[in-house]
């Protein structure tokens, strides 16, 4: 299985910081990487894919970079909406995997 | 753009059956993958299975083979997730999501089923 290491777990920012989350795999998943915001109670929903294509209706605050191992989700400046749990996900390979999360919390 | 509606919440006990239901409207149902994604509570998502219902061909997760299976009824635009013998562990959220047609994510979730196994 691809093992998604997300970094880090937690992370406390005020709003209007710029924020920045890894995304590590343990071996290539190409570009086939996706990013999901997740609040409590809900379902996930998806802010990016292919590693830097922003999903439809996406604020152009979120952006998604990166390929092969590292990847990284950055929000250019932190909007009260934006406190949430992130999780990246690759589909490159079956089991398709999730990471850990990284929960965005207020500073 | 579509939308899926699962089945609401269930308690059980342990040792009983469970099929939970996943209802897709608004797209063609047959020709996109639905996939199922737990989460437990206070934890992260783990990608279980997905299928497609246009033949009901099948992937596992090597975590959850065995231990669940899913099927569709194309008919009815509906997956389904079941368990033979559902054990504590099995508590939480269960979310069905669509796959984008041609790629691997998932742009469309349901709004999830709580499984709570208590004796």
């Amino acid at each position: 299985d691809v093992q998604l290491t997300q970094s880090p777990s937690t992370l406390s920012a005020f709003v209007g910081d710029r924020v920045t989350i890894t995304c590590r795999a343990s071996q290539s998943v190409s570009s086939w990487l996706a990013w999901y915001q997740q609040k409590p109670g809900k379902a996930p929903n998806l802010l990016i894919y292919k590693a830097s294509s922003l999903e439809s209706g996406v604020p152009s605050r979120f952006s998604g970079s990166g390929s092969g191992t590292e990847f990284t989700l950055t929000i250019s400046s932190l909007q009260p909406d934006d406190f949430a749990t992130y999780y990246c996900h690759q589909y490159n390979t079956y089991p398709l995997t999730f990471g850990g999360g990284t929960k965005v919390e207020i500073k | 753009e579509g939308q899926l509606v699962q089945s609401g919440a269930e308690v059980k006990k342990p040792g009983e059956s469970l099929k939970i239901s996943c209802k897709g409207s608004g797209y063609s149902f047959a020709t996109h993958w639905i996939g199922w994604v737990r989460q437990m509570p206070g934890k992260g998502l783990e990608w279980m299975a997905i299928i497609y219902p246009g033949d009901s061909d099948t992937r596992y997760s090597p975590s959850f083979q065995g231990q669940v299976t899913i099927s569709a009824d194309k008919s009815i635009s509906t997956a389904y997730l079941q368990w033979r013998s559902l054990k504590a562990s099995d508590t939480a959220m269960y979310y069905c999501a669509r796959r984008v047609d041609g790629s691997g994510y998932s742009d469309l979730w349901g709004q999830g089923t709580m499984v709570t196994v208590s004796s």
